[in-house]
């Protein structure tokens, strides 16, 4: 079993939508969770980072299952900017590298 | 301006020479990586350096080479024994006195070799 796993993707939704993103983790002691978004040809941006109790930034939400090892984001009311490749990233401990997942592709249609 | 610097944008060389991508932060992060993208792929690390003066192989290190004098620099050398140097090469930062240790990157330095 893979490090970090991702919805294979790609999400192709029209605008206005709302669309969730999965992610399973397979080291139980993982400490912080974080989703990062990347567009075409750019570098990784860190999109939130995910809390125990689960956070919210405007349209973005992102929750943390900790018995379950899951992450999602989920976006509500898409929009075209939003296109891009969302990763999963987990630090398995304080003072380790973090384990990037591969990534899943959305694409938000006119 | 605060931030990572990678340097050169785009980098071409010939087969068989060796090549050197630049990483620079004044963030004070404690620790710097480099990572290597191929079209339509995730992630994959190459080195990693938690503390100056040491450095930690990745998953892909081989044909590759680094240093780390400086707090503020983590070179990264492309050697001529790196089958197929082509490819996205990212510089990530992170600081472990921050909560959650996220990482933060740079542009990047896309390399062809013709």
């Amino acid at each position: 079993r893979k490090e970090v796993e991702q919805d294979p993707g790609p999400f192709n939704v029209p605008e206005g939508a709302t669309v969730a993103f999965n992610c399973t983790y397979s080291n139980s002691a993982s400490q912080s969770f974080f989703w990062y978004r990347q567009d075409c040809r750019k570098e990784p941006k860190l999109l939130m980072s995910v809390y125990s109790s689960g956070n919210e930034d405007g349209r973005f939400t992102a929750q943390l299952n900790r018995a379950s090892q899951y992450i999602s984001l989920l976006i509500r009311d898409s929009k075209l900017s939003d296109s891009a490749t969302y990763l999963c990233v987990v630090n398995p401990a304080s003072y380790d590298k973090v384990i990037f997942g591969p990534g899943t592709s959305l694409s938000v249609i006119p | 301006d605060g931030g990572i610097t990678q340097s050169p944008k785009y980098l071409f060389r010939k087969e068989g020479q060796n090549v050197t991508l630049s990483c620079e932060q004044n963030l004070n992060h404690d620790a710097m990586y480099w990572y290597r993208q191929d079209p339509g792929q995730g992630l994959r690390l190459i080195y990693y350096s938690q503390i100056v003066n040491d450095f930690q192989k990745g998953d892909i290190a081989e044909g590759y080479s680094v240093s780390r004098e400086k707090k503020e620099s983590f070179p990264l050398t492309v050697t001529s024994a790196q089958k197929n140097p082509t490819a996205f090469y990212l510089c990530a930062t992170q600081s472990y006195l921050s909560s959650y240790n996220e990482q933060f990157f740079g542009p990047g330095t896309r390399l062809t070799v013709l």
